[in-house]
């Protein structure tokens, strides 16, 4: 089967480091992604790993292991603007374009 | 400006009466999907487009239908909604399907 986890709820200060955990077992892969939703809008792309290693953008990073079927989403100096969904999807099929969500995670910054 | 667009943002309907949400994008992409989102479930796919008069089904397409008679346009029919589709819907688009999916703003839908 197909199956994405990530924690369901992390609180972190602001100014701060914080890493969302995502681990997946899905029949096929082709990338990863991480997209960030603020309640009641759309997801936003965040970043996109297809080889293993750290990928930074800026105060995002997120790094894949395929081999260990597993994903981290780092953000750094935590601003309140942070609260947010984090949703690390899956890449199953090149010839469907079918993403496999995993439920995310909400992140809440505190001062 | 490079946008998914969707109408209406919000609907309130009642149970089977037949109602249309449309969807367009401005960015040449050959692939569209729609999603629903709901507590504890996440997105999950309802159908997917990977171009013109091209569609197939996602993980819960039971109840849905769609066309895509030109690029631009994706709309999801609910032909005779239930309350089960109470959801937020997401339409979203890519080049091909490999690449970022672009999320449209979200359709709120609660069927009484």
């Amino acid at each position: 089967g197909q199956n994405i986890d990530q924690p369901t709820e992390m609180t972190a200060t602001e100014g701060a480091i914080v890493q969302i955990n995502c681990t997946y077992q899905t029949s096929g892969f082709n990338g990863l992604f991480w997209y960030q939703q603020h309640a009641g809008e759309a997801p936003t792309f965040l970043s996109y790993n297809v080889l293993d290693g750290l990928e930074e953008k800026g105060r995002f990073s997120s790094f894949l292991s395929r081999s260990k079927g597993y994903s981290y989403l780092l953000l750094k100096e935590l601003q309140m603007k942070d609260s947010a969904s984090y949703l690390c999807a899956v890449h199953g099929s090149s010839n469907t374009g079918k993403l496999i969500f995993g439920q995310g995670t909400t992140l809440q910054v505190k001062p | 400006e490079a946008q998914v667009t969707q109408n209406p943002r919000y609907l309130i309907t009642v149970t089977g009466k037949k109602l249309t949400v449309t969807c367009s994008q401005n960015m040449n992409h050959e692939y569209m999907s729609w999603y629903r989102q709901d507590p504890g479930l996440g997105l999950r796919q309802i159908y997917y487009s990977m171009n013109v008069e091209v569609t197939d089904k996602g993980d819960v397409p039971e109840g849905y239908k769609v066309s895509r008679k030109e690029k631009r346009n994706f709309p999801l029919i609910l032909e005779s909604p239930s309350p089960n589709q109470t959801s937020l819907y997401f339409c979203a688009s890519s080049l091909d399907g490999t690449d970022t999916q672009y999320f449209g703003p979200g359709t709120r839908l609660t069927v009484l």
